[in-house]
């Protein structure tokens, strides 16, 4: 059973276009979901997070959307750049006692010049 | 700031054979964890340790061993490799929610 459903699998945009991934998750538990870009041959970095409480993060190019009554988020990126290519992943972490992230399978960015 | 190494970059390894790899982390993190990550899929939780010496089993733990000798390390035992396995571990540490990851052994398996 899969928890947290990211598409689109894949994504191509043009650079200056504004990219949205999408994620989705089941545990209403879920609270904590952290974004993480992956480049190839690298281990996945912390891009973003938002918790639960709140329906909108921002930082810099980056924005979490978060609705939680439809349990979906989405990650813009907006102004998009050819070092943007690469691959992220959604998590999410049900409410505290729990140390396990949940990973999506991930949307491969590709950002054309 | 920190950092996570990961030992080997690469490993080949024969079927059957029991292969180990090793993570170091200097953020002198409780937490850490070793995920496997195969081509088109999430990462996939195998085992955990909240401290030294405690081991958790995530929904992946069969086929594998961990130890967490000290705070610092966390070693994984592939304790009988399958033929034509192709897959990324990568190891985490965490203190609280966020968790940062090293940069992987990729494992091929002849």
């Amino acid at each position: 059973q899969q928890q947290v459903r990211q598409s689109p699998q894949s994504l191509t945009v043009w650079e200056g276009e504004t990219a949205i991934l999408n994620c989705s998750y089941e545990d209403s538990t879920f609270n904590y979901f952290p974004w993480y870009q992956q480049f190839p041959g690298e281990g996945p970095a912390l891009l973003i997070s938002i918790r639960s409480v709140s329906d909108k993060k921002e930082d810099g190019r980056f924005t979490i959307f978060f609705n939680k009554r439809e349990k979906k988020l989405s990650l813009h990126i907006t102004d998009s750049q050819p070092g943007d290519s690469a691959t992220y992943f959604c998590a999410a972490r049900a409410s505290s006692g729990s140390w396990q992230l949940i990973f999506g399978s991930g949307t491969q960015l590709t950002v054309m010049p | 700031g920190g950092i996570i190494t990961q030992t080997p970059k690469f490993l080949i390894g024969q079927e059957g054979q029991k292969l180990t790899l090793k993570c170091q982390q200097n953020f002198n993190h409780d937490t850490m964890y070793w995920y496997r990550q195969d081509s088109g899929k999430g990462l996939r939780l195998i085992y955990y340790s909240i401290t030294e010496n405690d081991l958790q089993k995530g929904d992946l733990s069969e086929g594998y061993d961990a130890s967490r000798e000290k705070k610092s390390s966390f070693s994984l035992t592939v304790t009988s490799a399958q033929k034509n396995e192709m897959a990324v571990f990568l190891c985490a540490s965490s203190r609280g929610g966020e968790q940062y990851f090293g940069p992987g052994t990729r494992l091929t398996v002849l």
